[in-house]
């Protein structure tokens, strides 16, 4: 099965608001973590990514959180606008070649 | 720059059928490529990926088959199609080993009827 989650499948947040996006990730193993964006029919896009030798990244309005002890990941937006409306997949390293990617969570903006 | 391409991007074929998806990438030399496929509503499931020309890796047994016959070309193939090979396709490329991030095709959707 997979090794990692999202916690939940859905969010709805206000334009404007900030969002947060967490995931769950069982291997401990695991050295490299990115965040994807995918719009309706398309492939998905990077968005930000984190090293296990860190604690904290920050990109353009998106920062993603990793907690080693607890093995959780969030990828925070800020001031979330109508074009973040998309699933957001977290990913992890599986091995020299391999990422494993969570369900996703669909985030939907309200104007 | 990099690009990669991926079709057709959408197919509807009847339980039975063959099937080959192709992707090509443009812009870089000796890509790890990947073929995932995405159920509706789920995440990412790894299928095939590739590290070198006529290496084919396979991570589920399944109805399918992939081949690298060039360098820069991934082709997903089955020789009767089934139902359940419904879904979005991904084509993914990676130049690092390891660690690598994975630069994603626009995917091309099968309908199985």
């Amino acid at each position: 099965g997979e090794s990692v989650g999202l916690h939940l499948p859905t969010l709805s947040v206000q334009e404007g608001d900030n969002s947060i996006i967490n995931c769950a990730y069982s291997n401990s193993a695991s050295d490299y973590f990115i965040w994807y964006k995918q719009e309706s029919g398309k492939g998905p896009q990077f968005i930000i990514d984190i090293r296990s030798n860190m604690d904290k990244r920050q990109g353009q309005r998106v920062t993603v959180l990793l907690n080693k002890t607890v093995k959780h990941l969030s990828l925070q937006i800020a001031a979330t606008q109508p074009g973040d409306s998309a699933v957001y997949f977290c990913a992890e390293n599986m091995d020299d070649y391999k990422l494993s990617f969570g369900a996703g969570t669909t985030v939907t903006v309200r104007a | 720059s990099q690009t990669i391409h991926q079709w057709p991007a959408t197919l509807v074929q009847p339980v039975g059928s063959p099937l080959s998806l192709e992707c090509t990438v443009e812009g870089t030399s000796n890509p790890n490529l990947y073929w995932y496929r995405q159920a509706a509503g789920r995440g990412l499931q790894l299928l095939f990926y590739s590290v070198g020309i006529g290496q084919i890796s396979s991570e589920v047994p399944q109805n399918l088959s992939a081949s690298r016959p060039q360098d820069r070309q991934f082709i997903l193939s089955s020789k009767k199609l089934l139902l359940s090979d419904s879904g979005f396709y991904l084509c993914a490329w990676s130049v690092l080993r390891g660690s690598g991030e994975l630069f994603f095709g626009e995917g091309s959707r099968l309908t199985v009827l």
